[in-house]
């Protein structure tokens, strides 16, 4: 069980530049959510997915898309790479049972530095 | 006014003391609540969801109270090891989640 995985682990980009960031999760969890860490600020949700076919957004969605065509995949794509999108990202998994939200199992992080 | 506000930390706390964390929420519709550890450069990771009537393990203790917004974190006999920032994480809705900026505990020798 690898749990969540994410690619790639750093990342420099070039402002304008648009690149994907991977995460799968073999968990077959439900809900998938990539959050951005800045310091000082917390992690922060950019968007996330209740089930395959389903996504919606969180607090900081600009410049950012998502997709979710299969259980296990949640690739966020940058369209045009700012200074402003440098950060950590994570991406994270979870499921519902009983009515609860459970825990969500977080991937290791991607270091992106827009220049 | 944030959504999830916590101590700002950093703790520094001698081997042994006994530390508390607070923090406070606004959404008065939340129903799930956590407290996660997050150790330098890595992935955040849960130490405990946090239940209404209040729940421990081992040295850790948690508590809710809803009438307050208001949950706690209560380390015992700190170890080294506990060095880390702990963040409070409260659900908007559904599967949307809000972290607080975290606190930062240094346990020295």
């Amino acid at each position: 069980n690898a749990g969540v995985t994410q690619t790639p682990k750093f990342q420099v980009l070039k402002t304008g530049q648009s690149m994907t960031l991977q995460c799968a999760q073999d968990m077959n969890h439900e809900y998938m959510s990539w959050y951005r860490q800045d310091p000082g600020m917390g992690l922060r949700l950019i968007h996330y997915s209740v089930g395959a076919g389903i996504t919606d957004q969180g607090e900081v969605p600009n410049g950012y898309n998502v997709s979710r065509s299969t259980t296990e995949d949640f690739p966020l794509r940058l369209l045009s790479a700012a200074p402003s999108q440098t950060s950590v990202y994570f991406c994270a998994s979870s499921f519902e049972s009983g009515g609860s939200y459970n825990e969500q199992f977080f991937g290791p992080g991607t270091r992106l530095t827009v220049l | 006014r944030k959504e999830v506000e916590q101590d700002p930390g950093p703790f520094n706390v001698p081997e042994g003391a006994t530390v508390a964390f607070n923090c406070t929420y606004s959404n008065s519709a939340s129903q799930s609540f956590f407290w996660y550890r997050q150790d330098c450069r890595k992935e955040p990771k849960l130490l405990m969801s946090v239940y209404s009537s209040g729940n421990e393990d081992g040295r850790f203790t948690a508590q809710l109270n809803r009438a307050s917004q208001y949950i706690s974190l209560l380390i015992r006999d700190s170890k080294l090891s506990d060095s880390a920032t702990y963040l409070c994480v409260v659900n908007r809705a559904s599967q949307n989640f809000v972290f607080g900026p975290g606190t930062r505990l240094s346990v020295l020798p």
